[in-house]
């Protein structure tokens, strides 16, 4: 079936260090895949998403690009701040024979130090 | 900003009591969900609801479990005589305006319950 594996966290940063969370998945035909982020004690917000091979989502200064080739929808930002703390979530979406719901990963806990 | 809303925050049960936890999904979406995460483990699906029925459900989703939208704004999840490990956050979410995507899933904050 359908599944996310996302790195294991805590990943800790300083100020304006560069950030990579990857993310590689597992599923048959055309999935959406996505960025959730969960800032402490609010709820799941989409922070970014890409529908189809190639495309690349952005938000925020955060990118991922939706790779076919190796199934990865790798997060990245250039210059993190303390306000990125939070739990980032990969997650998939559609592909054949799914059901209509969202597949996440386990979440990775980002904290970053001033 | 619209946005979806749950209550409590946090729900403290004994085992075999029955819980409903609450939810007000964004006016005129369309699709309701419900997932949980235990701590420690990933968010699962648990639930879809369109049009006043399920349309999927997830191995987790036993007869336990019951979903309902007793009025035009609520949305909820019941559990019937709960158990230890059904100590979780649940998080609700609601997607696709009419004619919209249905990927794009908005999460309310979630309710801990805690079954002891």
């Amino acid at each position: 079936g359908n599944s996310v594996t996302q790195m294991e966290g805590p990943v800790t940063l300083s100020e304006e260090a560069f950030l990579t969370i990857n993310c590689t998945y597992t599923a048959t035909g055309y999935p959406s895949l996505f960025w959730y982020v969960q800032y402490p004690g609010e709820g799941l917000q989409l922070l970014l998403k890409a529908t189809k091979a190639d495309d690349k989502g952005s938000n925020k200064g955060f990118e991922a690009t939706y790779r076919k080739e190796t199934t990865s929808f790798h997060l990245e930002k250039g210059s993190v701040q303390v306000s990125d703390s939070a739990v980032y979530f990969c997650a998939l979406y559609g592909g054949r024979g799914s059901q209509g719901n969202l597949i996440f990963g386990k979440g990775t806990k980002l904290s970053v130090k001033p | 900003e619209p946005e979806v809303t749950q209550t409590p925050s946090h729900q403290v049960t004994q085992m075999g009591q029955e819980v409903i936890l609450r939810c007000v999904p964004i006016s005129n979406h369309l699709y309701f969900y419900w997932y949980r995460q235990i701590l420690g483990q990933k968010v699962e699906f648990l639930v879809s609801f369109y049009n006043n029925e399920i349309s999927e459900k997830s191995e987790i989703f036993d007869d336990q479990f019951s979903v309902e939208r007793p009025d035009g704004s609520n949305f909820t999840l019941k559990i019937r005589s709960t158990k230890l490990e059904d100590s979780a956050m649940y998080f609700c979410a609601s997607s696709q305006l009419a004619g919209g995507s249905r990927d794009e899933q908005y999460f309310g904050p979630g309710t801990r319950l805690t079954v002891t």
